[in-house]
Protein backbone atom coordinates (compact mmCIF):
# COMPACT_ATOMS: atom_id res chain seq x y z
CA UNK A 1 0.00 0.00 0.00
CA UNK A 2 1.12 3.79 -1.38
CA UNK A 3 1.86 5.50 2.23
CA UNK A 4 3.82 7.77 4.77
CA UNK A 5 6.33 6.60 7.11
CA UNK A 6 7.35 8.08 9.88
CA UNK A 7 10.61 7.27 12.11
CA UNK A 8 11.10 7.35 14.37
CA UNK A 9 7.32 7.48 16.01
CA UNK A 10 9.07 8.12 19.66
CA UNK A 11 12.31 10.16 20.52
CA UNK A 12 13.10 11.45 23.93
CA UNK A 13 16.00 13.90 23.75
CA UNK A 14 17.81 16.33 26.34
CA UNK A 15 17.62 19.41 25.95
CA UNK A 16 20.23 21.33 23.36
CA UNK A 17 20.95 17.62 22.07
CA UNK A 18 20.17 18.13 18.29
CA UNK A 19 17.28 15.47 16.28
CA UNK A 20 16.39 14.23 13.54
CA UNK A 21 13.19 12.55 11.93
CA UNK A 22 12.75 11.46 8.94
CA UNK A 23 9.36 10.88 6.63
CA UNK A 24 9.44 8.51 3.43
CA UNK A 25 6.79 8.05 1.02
CA UNK A 26 6.10 5.98 -1.47
CA UNK A 27 2.73 7.97 -3.39
CA UNK A 28 5.69 9.71 -5.09
CA UNK A 29 3.80 12.80 -4.25
CA UNK A 30 5.77 16.04 -5.58
CA UNK A 31 4.89 18.25 -2.09
CA UNK A 32 5.99 17.45 1.17
CA UNK A 33 4.95 18.98 4.39
CA UNK A 34 5.81 19.42 8.03
CA UNK A 35 3.45 20.36 10.82
CA UNK A 36 4.19 20.55 14.59
CA UNK A 37 1.13 19.52 17.02
CA UNK A 38 1.52 20.24 19.93
CA UNK A 39 -1.07 18.43 22.68
CA UNK A 40 -5.02 19.40 22.10
CA UNK A 41 -3.84 21.51 19.50
CA UNK A 42 -4.32 22.01 15.56
CA UNK A 43 -1.69 20.69 13.49
CA UNK A 44 0.70 23.86 12.45
CA UNK A 45 2.46 23.82 9.39
CA UNK A 46 6.29 24.79 9.67
CA UNK A 47 7.35 24.53 6.18
CA UNK A 48 7.39 22.46 3.18
CA UNK A 49 8.75 21.19 -0.09
CA UNK A 50 7.26 21.63 -3.73
CA UNK A 51 9.47 19.47 -5.47
CA UNK A 52 12.66 20.67 -4.44
CA UNK A 53 11.48 24.15 -3.79
CA UNK A 54 11.67 24.80 0.41
CA UNK A 55 9.35 27.49 1.65
CA UNK A 56 9.43 28.22 4.84
CA UNK A 57 6.75 30.00 7.36
CA UNK A 58 7.41 32.88 8.45
CA UNK A 59 6.83 32.37 12.31
CA UNK A 60 8.95 28.97 12.10
CA UNK A 61 11.84 29.20 14.77
CA UNK A 62 15.47 29.22 13.03
CA UNK A 63 15.91 25.51 14.66
CA UNK A 64 13.89 23.55 12.26
CA UNK A 65 15.56 23.30 9.53
CA UNK A 66 15.09 20.40 6.59
CA UNK A 67 16.26 18.66 4.04
CA UNK A 68 14.66 16.83 1.13
CA UNK A 69 17.16 14.63 -0.95
CA UNK A 70 14.77 12.98 -3.04
CA UNK A 71 11.51 13.34 -4.38
CA UNK A 72 10.74 9.88 -1.44
CA UNK A 73 12.18 11.86 1.65
CA UNK A 74 12.03 14.69 3.70
CA UNK A 75 14.05 14.76 7.21
CA UNK A 76 12.91 17.40 10.02
CA UNK A 77 16.19 18.70 12.01
CA UNK A 78 15.92 20.30 15.35
CA UNK A 79 19.36 21.58 15.87
CA UNK A 80 19.03 23.16 19.71
CA UNK A 81 15.53 21.79 20.70
CA UNK A 82 14.22 23.36 23.54
CA UNK A 83 11.50 22.65 26.12
CA UNK A 84 9.01 23.65 24.14
CA UNK A 85 9.72 22.34 20.99
CA UNK A 86 8.01 18.71 23.00
CA UNK A 87 5.22 17.77 19.99
CA UNK A 88 3.78 15.23 17.79
CA UNK A 89 5.75 15.96 14.45
CA UNK A 90 3.49 15.21 11.33
CA UNK A 91 4.81 14.78 8.02
CA UNK A 92 1.93 14.91 5.05
CA UNK A 93 2.33 14.68 1.66
CA UNK A 94 0.19 16.41 -1.69
CA UNK A 95 -0.03 15.93 -5.08
CA UNK A 96 0.32 19.21 -6.59
CA UNK A 97 -0.26 23.16 -5.68
CA UNK A 98 -3.79 22.48 -5.36
CA UNK A 99 -4.43 19.56 -4.10
CA UNK A 100 -7.00 19.32 -1.52
CA UNK A 101 -5.97 16.09 0.04
CA UNK A 102 -3.14 15.86 2.43
CA UNK A 103 -1.82 12.47 3.12
CA UNK A 104 -0.51 12.30 6.92
CA UNK A 105 2.72 9.88 8.13
CA UNK A 106 1.50 8.12 11.89
CA UNK A 107 3.61 10.53 13.27
CA UNK A 108 7.15 11.32 15.63
CA UNK A 109 6.12 12.15 19.18
CA UNK A 110 8.95 13.78 20.33
CA UNK A 111 9.95 14.64 23.76
CA UNK A 112 12.37 17.46 25.13
CA UNK A 113 14.15 16.32 28.90
CA UNK B 1 -5.64 36.22 7.68
CA UNK B 2 -7.37 33.02 7.53
CA UNK B 3 -9.33 31.68 10.70
CA UNK B 4 -11.60 29.08 11.78
CA UNK B 5 -14.11 28.33 14.54
CA UNK B 6 -14.55 24.80 16.12
CA UNK B 7 -16.68 23.96 19.78
CA UNK B 8 -13.76 22.45 21.44
CA UNK B 9 -16.01 19.06 22.97
CA UNK B 10 -19.73 17.54 22.07
CA UNK B 11 -20.47 13.83 23.69
CA UNK B 12 -23.45 12.04 21.92
CA UNK B 13 -24.47 8.12 22.67
CA UNK B 14 -23.58 5.15 20.76
CA UNK B 15 -26.43 5.34 17.52
CA UNK B 16 -26.78 9.06 17.72
CA UNK B 17 -26.55 11.65 15.30
CA UNK B 18 -23.85 14.39 15.98
CA UNK B 19 -23.27 17.76 14.12
CA UNK B 20 -19.89 19.56 14.56
CA UNK B 21 -19.72 22.91 13.02
CA UNK B 22 -16.91 25.28 11.72
CA UNK B 23 -17.26 28.97 10.91
CA UNK B 24 -14.18 29.86 8.67
CA UNK B 25 -13.18 33.49 7.62
CA UNK B 26 -10.50 33.66 4.74
CA UNK B 27 -9.26 36.42 2.46
CA UNK B 28 -10.43 33.91 -0.31
CA UNK B 29 -11.48 30.85 -0.77
CA UNK B 30 -10.44 26.86 -1.83
CA UNK B 31 -13.37 24.83 -0.07
CA UNK B 32 -13.35 22.99 3.16
CA UNK B 33 -12.04 20.24 4.52
CA UNK B 34 -12.55 17.73 7.51
CA UNK B 35 -10.01 15.08 9.19
CA UNK B 36 -10.36 12.82 11.53
CA UNK B 37 -7.67 12.34 14.27
CA UNK B 38 -7.73 9.40 17.36
CA UNK B 39 -5.51 10.01 20.11
CA UNK B 40 -1.39 9.52 19.51
CA UNK B 41 -2.52 9.00 15.70
CA UNK B 42 -2.49 10.78 12.13
CA UNK B 43 -5.28 13.06 10.87
CA UNK B 44 -7.04 11.01 8.00
CA UNK B 45 -9.28 12.97 5.48
CA UNK B 46 -12.87 12.64 5.79
CA UNK B 47 -14.37 14.82 3.34
CA UNK B 48 -14.10 18.09 0.90
CA UNK B 49 -16.66 20.57 -0.18
CA UNK B 50 -15.79 23.29 -2.88
CA UNK B 51 -19.46 23.98 -3.41
CA UNK B 52 -22.68 24.62 -1.31
CA UNK B 53 -24.43 21.45 -0.17
CA UNK B 54 -24.34 18.14 1.33
CA UNK B 55 -21.32 15.42 0.23
CA UNK B 56 -22.62 12.15 1.31
CA UNK B 57 -19.91 9.60 2.31
CA UNK B 58 -21.46 6.59 4.51
CA UNK B 59 -22.02 7.60 8.02
CA UNK B 60 -20.05 10.60 7.36
CA UNK B 61 -22.03 14.03 5.49
CA UNK B 62 -20.25 17.33 5.29
CA UNK B 63 -21.96 20.79 4.32
CA UNK B 64 -20.99 23.98 3.17
CA UNK B 65 -22.99 27.08 3.04
CA UNK B 66 -20.34 29.73 1.42
CA UNK B 67 -22.32 33.09 1.71
CA UNK B 68 -22.66 32.48 5.64
CA UNK B 69 -18.79 31.17 5.70
CA UNK B 70 -19.75 28.20 7.62
CA UNK B 71 -19.96 24.24 7.26
CA UNK B 72 -20.75 21.32 9.46
CA UNK B 73 -19.66 17.25 9.37
CA UNK B 74 -22.37 15.48 10.10
CA UNK B 75 -21.99 11.80 11.78
CA UNK B 76 -24.73 8.84 12.26
CA UNK B 77 -25.09 6.10 13.47
CA UNK B 78 -22.30 7.02 15.77
CA UNK B 79 -20.36 4.36 16.90
CA UNK B 80 -17.32 3.83 19.71
CA UNK B 81 -14.45 4.10 17.61
CA UNK B 82 -15.90 7.43 16.49
CA UNK B 83 -14.48 8.60 19.56
CA UNK B 84 -11.61 11.21 18.41
CA UNK B 85 -10.68 14.42 17.36
CA UNK B 86 -12.28 16.49 14.21
CA UNK B 87 -10.93 19.25 12.24
CA UNK B 88 -12.04 21.57 9.88
CA UNK B 89 -9.20 23.02 7.31
CA UNK B 90 -9.14 25.19 4.78
CA UNK B 91 -6.18 26.21 2.08
CA UNK B 92 -4.59 29.55 2.56
CA UNK B 93 -5.36 31.23 -0.96
CA UNK B 94 -2.20 33.87 -0.08
CA UNK B 95 0.45 30.52 -0.26
CA UNK B 96 -1.21 29.73 -4.01
CA UNK B 97 -3.02 27.04 -2.17
CA UNK B 98 -0.24 25.07 0.04
CA UNK B 99 -0.99 25.75 2.87
CA UNK B 100 -3.42 24.23 5.05
CA UNK B 101 -5.17 25.88 8.05
CA UNK B 102 -6.45 23.84 10.28
CA UNK B 103 -9.49 24.74 13.17
CA UNK B 104 -8.17 23.84 16.69
CA UNK B 105 -10.52 20.50 16.69
CA UNK B 106 -13.57 19.84 17.77
CA UNK B 107 -12.99 16.32 20.51
CA UNK B 108 -16.22 13.81 20.15
CA UNK B 109 -16.84 11.50 22.66
CA UNK B 110 -19.39 8.95 21.93
CA UNK B 111 -20.54 6.43 24.99
CA UNK B 112 -22.18 3.83 25.25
Amino acid sequence: DAMVIQNPRYQVTQFGKPVTLSCSQTLNHNVMYWYQQKSSQAPKLLFHYYDKDFNNEADTPDNFQSRRPNTSFCFLDIRSPGLGDTAMYLCATSQGAGANVLTFGAGSRLTVL
Amino acid sequence: GQSLEQPSEVTAVEGAIVQINCTYQTSGFYGLSWYQQHDGGAPTFLSYNALDGLEETGRFSSFLSRSDSYGYLLLQELQMKDSASYFCAVRDPNTGGFKTIFGAGTRLFVKA
